[in-house]
């Protein structure tokens, strides 16, 4: 139990296009959903937290208009990389938390974006 | 707004061996959760273990066990009997009303 999947697992883009990254919770309803970005041999930034239904918390120096994130059910969440640039490649990761149980995150496999 | 510190960046441990690595956190809170996660090249995260904080007990799973020392804000993992497979990368993560805060990781190496 528990899964989460992406999708992509890899996705190559040209400059100045959009990119949109799925995050599911198969077997689960996920009220509350994580994105995360890790760059090569480095920890995992949280860029923002979306609740089922409402508008994305964003962190200190995460562009809301470049990365749009949408929570529309309890089982998808999306992540949408506005006008990529080089500088957007990056390992993205997202993770669902269930119904009741905010002491653990279940994580996906991983999204890795290549803009050219 | 909670730290957490891995002053280990990378770790190397014999097969059978057993290696431990050190996290440290800070926060004001005294109801919190502590995980480590693991992350293989194939960078799916794993969680390998996790502690409450009100449990004194420390907490073990198979091959891995913690000491978790409140006072000192401390929170080591110990990995017995290594494995090739234990090689990965190592995240000791604070979590409070839901949001993980994960420390810059180490990574180990086993010898075979």
């Amino acid at each position: 139990g528990a899964v989460v999947s992406q999708h992509p697992s890899w996705v190559i883009c040209k400059s100045g296009t959009s990119v949109k990254i799925e995050c599911r919770s198969l077997d689960f309803q996920a009220t509350t959903m994580f994105w995360y970005r890790q760059f090569p041999k480095q920890s995992l930034m949280l860029m923002a937290t979306s609740n089922e239904g409402s508008k994305a918390t964003y962190e200190q120096g995460v562009e809301k208009d470049k990365f749009l994130i949408n929570h529309a059910s309890l089982t998808l969440s999306t992540l949408t990389v506005t006008s990529a640039h080089p500088e957007d490649s990056s390992f993205y990761i997202c993770s669902a938390q269930e119904r009741g149980n905010d002491n653990e995150q279940f994580f996906g496999p991983g999204t890795r974006l290549t803009v050219l | 707004a909670q730290t957490v510190t891995q002053s280990q960046p990378e770790m190397s441990v014999q097969e059978a061996e057993t290696v431990t690595l050190s996290c440290t956190y800070d926060t004001s809170e005294s109801d919190y959760y502590l995980f480590w996660y693991k992350q293989p090249p194939s960078r799916q995260m794993i969680l390998v273990i996790r502690q409450e904080a009100y449990k004194q007990q420390n907490a073990t799973e198979n091959r891995f066990s913690v000491n978790f020392q409140k006072a000192a804000k401390s929170f080591s993992l110990k990995i017995s009997d290594s494995q090739l497979g234990d090689a990965a990368m190592y995240f000791c993560a604070y979590n409070k009303r839901g949001k993980l805060s994960f420390g810059a990781g180490t990574t180990v190496t086993v010898r075979a």
